[in-house]
C-alpha cells in the first residue's frame, strides 16, 4: 500500500517548563554530534554541538548530554518560550577517515502559551 | 540570515521540464551540500563538494546532476523528473569536510513535480 508521511515524534510543552529532546545515534564510531531546529517555512538552524571526548556542553538556554555507553543524546531547553516550537533534529558525525552525517527523523516541539 | 541563500523559493516543474536550483553562501567556507527533505523520510544526503570537487554522491539519480563552479556556488540541475522527487531542496555550507565543522542551511526550494 501506500507509505505514510513521516510520523515524527512530538513534545508538548507548557511555556516556561524545561523541555527535554531525546536521540538515539546509530554508530560507535561517531565522533561529533549536532542539534539542529527547523522552523516552519525555514532550513535546520545550528543551536549546539558536542564532541565525543565530552558528555555536556552548555549554551545559552539550551543544554546537550552525551552518553556514549547507551549511544543517546539529549537536548535540554530551559525556561521553554513560544519561538521554541520547531522540529529539533540530533545530527552525528561519523569518523570513518571520510565525510559522513546521518541526521535523526527529528522531533516536534510544541510550545503552549 | 545564514548566509546560504537558495533560488527560487518555490518551483513548480512538469516532468519533462529542465530547471536548475542555486545556491550561494557568503561566509567564506569550502564545502557546499544538497539535502533532500520529504514528509516521508529524514533529512537526506545527496551530494557534497568540498573545494569544487564532489566528494559525495549518496546514489542519486542521474536525472539529478550538481554542479559546483566555485566553493561559493551551487547547482543542481533537474531533468525529467518524477512526481515522487517532489521535496524541500537543501543547500547547506560548511568550513570544509575535513573536521567537525556545523552546517549552515539555506531556506530551501519547495519543488513540486507534476
Amino acid at each position: 500500500g501506500e507509505s505514510v508521511g513521516l510520523h515524527l515524534p512530538t513534545l508538548s510543552v507548557q511555556e516556561g517548563d524545561n523541555s527535554i529532546i531525546n536521540c538515539a545515534y546509530s554508530n560507535s564510531a561517531s565522533d561529533y554530534f549536532i542539534w539542529y531546529k527547523q522552523e516552519s517555512g525555514k532550513g535546520p538552524q545550528f543551536i549546539i554541538d558536542i564532541r565525543s571526548n565530552m558528555d555536556k556542553r552548555q549554551g545559552q538556554r539550551v543544554t546537550v548530554l552525551l552518553n556514549k555507553t547507551v549511544k543517546h543524546l539529549s537536548l535540554q531547553i530551559a525556561a521553554t518560550q513560544p519561538g521554541d516550537s520547531a522540529v529539533y533534529f540530533c545530527a552525528e558525525n561519523i569518523n570513518t577517515g571520510g565525510f559522513k552525517t546521518i541526521f535523526g527523523a527529528g522531533t516536534r516541539l510544541f510550545v503552549k502559551a | 540570515e545564514t548566509g546560504v541563500t537558495q533560488t527560487p523559493r518555490h518551483l513548480v516543474m512538469g516532468m519533462t521540464n529542465k530547471k536548475s536550483l542555486k545556491c550561494e553562501q557568503h561566509l567564506g567556507h569550502n564545502a557546499m551540500y544538497w539535502y533532500k527533505q520529504s514528509a516521508k523520510k529524514p533529512l537526506e544526503l545527496m551530494f557534497v563538494y568540498n573545494f569544487k570537487e564532489q566528494t559525495e554522491n549518496n546514489s542519486v539519480p542521474s536525472r539529478f546532476s550538481p554542479e559546483c563552479p566555485n566553493s561559493s556556488h551551487l547547482f543542481l540541475h533537474l531533468h525529467t523528473l518524477q512526481p515522487e522527487d517532489s521535496a524541500l531542496y537543501l543547500c547547506a555550507s560548511s568550513r570544509d569536510t575535513g573536521g567537525a565543522y556545523e552546517q549552515y542551511f539555506g531556506p530551501g526550494t519547495r519543488l513540486t513535480v507534476t
